[in-house]
């Protein structure tokens, strides 16, 4: 149980072109998902906190209007770089938090990330 | 800033080793310490949500042990086997859901 699938895997663009990824939970609904991501050699960072049905909470220095956020059900949430240009080049990570465990004392705190999407813009 | 720092960065270890790598977090306002396992190619696996002063987990051969008042988490790993080749990350959580995530202990383990 408690898978979350990302789409696409891996992404060629253009500079200037927009690219939307998505991040599902399969097999269980989630209020809240997260979005991070890794630049060679360092560790995970949170971009935003996307909460079903309201406006994401982004982290000092990530620009809202470059990522787009949207979770529009319990099961997705997309991340939009618009006009991307060869520095948005990262791999884009999300994780979900099961709203059933969300309520349990035992695994409240329990995040299921994806695999990943890997951004290459020329 | 807050700093979540992960030792050693890699280790080579042969089959059978026992191994065990730190977790350092800072330790005021601590919440919660995640530990999550990370194979290349594939979604990182949730191992522990460590929330108590003292605490230890275990999972199999894999097991946690936690010291908010000095602020680290050591992660044991006993008689290593190849499949236990991965990323390892702890992670500092908030209440809300936010991760502060380490640099990872890279882990080989050689038959």
């Amino acid at each position: 149980g408690a898978v979350v699938s990302q789409h696409p895997s891996w992404v060629i663009c253009k500079s200037g072109t927009s690219v939307k990824i998505e991040c599902r939970s399969l097999d269980f609904q989630a209020t809240t998902m997260f979005w991070y991501r890794q630049f060679p050699k360092q560790s995970l960072m949170l971009m935003a906190t996307s909460n079903e049905g309201s406006k994401a909470t982004y982290e000092q220095g990530v620009e809202k209007d470059k990522f787009l956020i949207n979770h529009a059900s319990l099961t997705l949430s997309t991340l939009t770089v618009t006009s991307a240009h060869p520095e948005d080049s990262s791999f884009y990570i999300c994780s979900a938090r099961d709203l059933v465990s969300a309520t349990s004392s035992l695994y409240q705190e329990t995040q299921y990330f994806g695999p990943g999407t890997r951004l290459l813009v020329l | 800033i807050l700093n979540v720092e992960q030792s050693p960065q890699s280790l080579h270890v042969q089959e059978g080793d026992s191994t065990n790598f730190t977790c350092s977090f800072p330790s005021s306002n601590f919440y919660a310490l995640h530990w999550y396992r990370w194979e290349t190619a594939k979604s990182p696996e949730a191992l522990f949500v460590m929330t108590l002063n003292g605490d230890e987990k275990k999972k199999g051969r894999i097991s946690a042990t936690l010291n908010t008042k000095e602020g680290y988490s050591y992660l044991y790993i006993k008689g290593s086997q190849p499949e236990d080749s991965a990323t390892y990350l702890c992670a500092f959580g908030f209440q809300g859901g936010k991760l502060i995530f380490g640099q990872g202990t890279e882990l080989s383990v050689k038959p």
